[in-house]
């Protein structure tokens, strides 16, 4: 079965600092790594997904298979950054597991 | 449309109640899940349908029913629920149901249970 673990429930940095929210995983295949995020009162929404290799809103995500790890990092945080952030894996059929999530919040 | 949408946005209901949670998207999307979300807690999810036939079912006390008409329509039917089925109710779908493809979420049905 696949697990996700996002260690940190808070993160509270400042606007223009560095932020890495970090995600770990378990899964005995080849998963597929996402991160989905939640704006105040705004729906789930995904923000990018390994595959894709791509930056989303100046967020970047690397798969390193040898630590299990999907940690997400933006180099400078913004204030409309702030949300709650769920780091999600799928294993071997349609089921999307989520972790905990981390709550950002970007201080002026 | 590429929206999900679910109705109604929150609901009241008596244990003895019985009522419907209903999800409907227009994007031709062939899988469908829903998931329940309690306070501060993610999403677990509860059954995914793959063109319409349920795929997986997490287990889930039979007092939640779930029915999928047709590949635009997704129902939750409710009865005889306890209080700590209180949460949120997450519909979401995705192209194929098959991995790495992204799952678009609802607004969510917040139903409380007294």
């Amino acid at each position: 079965a696949q697990r996700v673990t996002q260690p940190e429930k808070l993160l509270s940095v400042f606007k223009g600092a560095p932020v890495e929210l970090k995600c770990n995983y378990s899964y005995s295949g080849s998963p597929e790594l996402f991160w989905y995020v939640q704006y105040s009162r705004q729906r789930l929404q995904l923000l990018l997904r390994h595959i894709s290799r791509e930056s989303i809103k100046g967020f970047t995500a690397d798969l390193n298979k040898g630590e299990t790890s999907f940690h997400l990092k933006k180099p400078f945080a913004q204030e409309e950054d702030s949300a709650m952030y769920y780091c999600a894996v799928q294993g071997g059929s349609e089921k999307l597991v989520f972790g905990k999530g981390t709550k950002l919040t970007v201080n002026p | 449309d590429t929206e999900v949408t679910q109705t109604p946005k929150h609901l009241v209901m008596g244990m003895t109640n019985k009522k419907s949670l209903k999800c409907e998207q227009h994007m031709g999307h062939r899988a469908m899940y829903w998931y329940k979300q309690k306070a501060k807690k993610p999403p677990e999810l509860m059954f995914v349908y793959s063109y319409e036939k349920l795929s997986i079912n997490e287990s889930v006390p039979s007092r939640f029913s779930p029915e999928c008409p047709n590949s635009s329509l997704l129902n939750l039917h409710l009865h005889a629920l306890q209080p700590e089925d209180s949460a949120l109710y997450l519909c979401a779908s995705s192209p194929t149901g098959t991995r790495n493809t992204e799952a678009f979420f609802g607004q969510g049905t917040r139903l409380t249970v007294v």
